[in-house]
């Protein structure tokens, strides 16, 4: 299958501050990616759907001014938390699809601790 | 993306068969059926997908009746590592949100 790349895997950062997480189709061109989080014992939650030079539509109820995605290239997409707050403190994933592709591929996930 | 149901948690043993059925009454003509694993504190893997009757790799089956409102993934003779919490998606990649998946338990 095809390989989707996640950085970092995890990080801790200070409330306040900004923190971005990358998502890279290795092997394939993105020409959509997701971005979810996930809480614990709970199931993946859509935050936006990104096609490669648009801008991300976002679901109903996610900050989009605090939530940044930007989906510059075929390969990478970056998911940046802006003013993080211990309440951002959660499992973010990307996933990826291609064109023709019937399934996306996901990343191995980002923890984020706002602390 | 048509909405899924699937029972919320399995018990199973080591070597049984498991086969968790998902219901999707308004699946659309063109929608595919797709299943995915997830372990904790990782991303979900892609098992297997299916669009009617049946498919099979080297890790799972997937039966679509002729009606194609539900589906069931079998998992042959599983270990304590098949563990793991297993959704079930209908539709594309275009539309990828997630219902609560079955939480499968294996024991020894």
């Amino acid at each position: 299958g095809a390989v989707v790349s996640q950085h970092p895997s995890r990080v801790i950062c200070k409330s306040g501050t900004s923190v971005k997480i990358e998502c890279r189709s290795l092997d394939f061109q993105a020409t959509t990616m997701f971005w979810y989080r996930q809480f614990p014992k709970k199931s993946l939650m859509l935050m936006a759907t990104s096609n490669e030079g648009s801008k991300a539509t976002y679901e109903q109820g996610v900050e989009k001014d605090k939530f940044l995605i930007n989906h510059a290239s075929l390969t990478l997409s970056t998911l940046t938390v802006t003013s993080a707050h211990p309440e951002d403190s959660s499992f973010y994933i990307c996933s990826a699809g291609g064109e023709g592709f019937t399934e996306a591929f996901f990343g191995q996930g980002t923890r984020l601790t706002v602390v | 993306l048509a909405k899924t149901t699937q029972p919320i948690s399995m018990d199973s043993y080591e070597g049984q068969e498991v086969n968790i059925t998902c219901s999707h009454n308004n699946i659309a003509t063109n929608d595919y059926i797709t299943w995915y694993q997830q372990f904790p504190s990782q991303g979900p893997r892609f098992i297997i997908q299916g669009y009617k009757t049946k498919v099979t790799n080297e890790v799972a089956s997937l039966f679509i009746p002729a009606d194609r409102k539900s589906s069931t993934l079998s998992l042959p003779r599983v270990s304590l590592s098949d563990t793991a919490v297993y959704y079930c998606l209908v539709g594309d990649f275009n539309d990828m949100r997630f219902g609560a998946g079955t939480r499968l338990t294996v024991k020894p």
